[in-house]
């Protein structure tokens, strides 16, 4: 299985930057790392990917190790309708059809 | 936008009954997944689809069966529903080899 291991829950006051942890110490070469997010009684939102290079989009920047054996998800300036349960995830390239989510890491925003 | 559309919500329903459970997207996606999220379990894949009429089982098919005759369009349905079957399920879409999953609001499912 291509497990994560993520903090069970994380605090961070609104404006502030999150940034959010995760361990994928099995990823393999051809694997991308994914974020995504759920916010309370809605399906999860794609958040922003990348293979080892750091990415960057209008929602969040992704910062990858260079042994890409975990990585850092970032927030910029939070806000509360950031609250959500946000998942790490790794998947190769002929994975596309079995995607699935762990624990996840509860961010709570607060003001 | 693009849009992943579920058609309740939320649903309850008697132990037996035959529950359906529609899913339509509008992105032209060739893949269409059923996903059910309970607490502690994180999210599970139920069965998917790569095309019109093909189905494949996913981790928990049991219970399930799935039909797709037009692109658009996968249902879950649930032959005779039982209380283990209360949960969340997610409907997603994503195109042909494509990982990225757009998902549905879900429907909360309770089965008394």
């Amino acid at each position: 299985d291509a497990k994560t291991t993520q903090p069970t829950s994380m605090d961070c006051a609104e404006g502030r930057a999150a940034n959010l942890p995760c361990n994928h110490s099995t990823i393999s070469g051809n694997e991308y790392v994914y974020w995504y997010r759920q916010i309370h009684s809605q399906g999860p939102q794609y958040i922003i990917h990348g293979l080892k290079n750091n990415e960057t989009n209008e929602m969040a920047s992704l910062i990858i190790t260079e042994d890409r054996k975990s990585s850092t998800l970032i927030l910029p300036h939070a806000t509360l309708r950031d609250t959500a349960v946000y998942y790490c995830i790794h998947l190769p390239n002929n994975a596309g059809n079995m995607l699935t989510f762990g624990g996840g890491t509860r961010l709570m925003v607060k003001p | 936008d693009v849009k992943v559309t579920q058609s309740s919500r939320y649903l309850v329903k008697r132990t037996g009954e035959k529950v359906f459970l529609e899913c339509v997207q509008d992105m032209d996606h060739e893949n269409m997944f059923w996903y059910r999220q309970d607490p502690g379990l994180g999210l599970r894949l139920i069965y998917f689809s790569y095309d019109v009429k093909m189905k494949e089982k996913g981790d928990i098919p049991e219970g399930y069966s799935v039909s797709r005759e037009k692109k658009e369009r996968f249902s879950l349905i649930l032959e005779s529903a039982s209380t283990n079957q209360t949960s969340m399920y997610l409907c997603a879409s994503s195109s042909g080899q494509g990982r990225l999953r757009t998902f549905g609001s879900g429907t909360r499912l309770t089965v008394v």
